[in-house]
């Protein structure tokens, strides 16, 4: 079936450093993509979002990246704070389709070190 | 913080009760989405609400129902609870209008089932 995957599970960068979260999604017909943060008993807080028909957003210290080509999303997080740890989800969307779901992925915990 | 609000914070059950959970949307959000999301894995759709009616659903059995009310809030009931029910429940609204559904989450209901 269709999921969104993340290629590491596992994250640890350096407090100050850029942080890259990668992603891939196997449905084609998805169109719409979110990150999401989850800290540690709380539930996902959004980040950013991009639609298919762009290939970079930026936010504040982040930039999300999409490659449909290869079916690859990645989350940038510039000067890594120690705020930053959590959990980051990737999910996808496809509103060609009448339901509004997000499919998730498994989550990359990210972890700064001071 | 999102203006989504989700009540209990946590619940016991024994296997084989039924429980009542209940979120109340983001003020301007006519669409209610329920996600479990097990210990370490991303949230999973249950199924999403618009104008009071089901508006998809993801792969969970008859048990799992729920309801929208004219102010937007909801409810999700589980019947004959099993062990494996045990998750955290999230709740987001969004607005499903313009072919994009940010979702904002609430903070979750623990449900522990013995």
């Amino acid at each position: 079936g269709e999921s969104v995957g993340l290629h590491l599970p596992t994250l640890s960068v350096q407090e100050g450093d850029n942080s890259i979260i990668n992603c891939a999604y196997s449905n084609s017909a998805s169109d719409y993509f979110i990150w999401y943060k989850q800290e540690s008993g709380k539930g996902p807080q959004f980040i950013i979002d991009i639609r298919s028909n762009m290939d970079k957003r930026q936010g504040q210290r982040v930039t999300v990246l999409l490659n449909k080509t290869v079916k690859h999303l990645s989350l940038q997080i510039a000067a890594t704070q120690p705020g930053d740890s959590a959990v980051y989800f990737c999910a996808e969307n496809n509103y060609g389709g009448s339901q509004g779901n997000l499919i998730f992925g498994k989550g990359t915990k990210l972890s700064v070190k001071p | 913080e999102t203006g989504v609000t989700q009540s209990p914070t946590h619940l016991i059950k024994t296997r084989g009760q039924q429980v009542t959970l209940r979120c109340s949307s983001q003020s301007g959000h006519n669409t209610v989405s329920w996600y479990q999301q097990a210990l370490g894995q991303g949230p999973q759709f249950i199924f999403q609400y618009y104008r009071e009616e089901e508006n998809g659903r993801g792969n969970f059995p008859p048990r799992f129902s729920g309801l929208q009310f004219p102010n937007y809030s909801s409810e999700l009931n589980v019947n004959a609870l099993e062990l494996d029910d045990s998750a955290l429940y999230l709740c987001a609204s969004g607005r499903l209008a313009t072919g994009t559904d940010t979702q904002y989450f609430g903070p979750g209901t623990r449900l522990t089932v013995l």
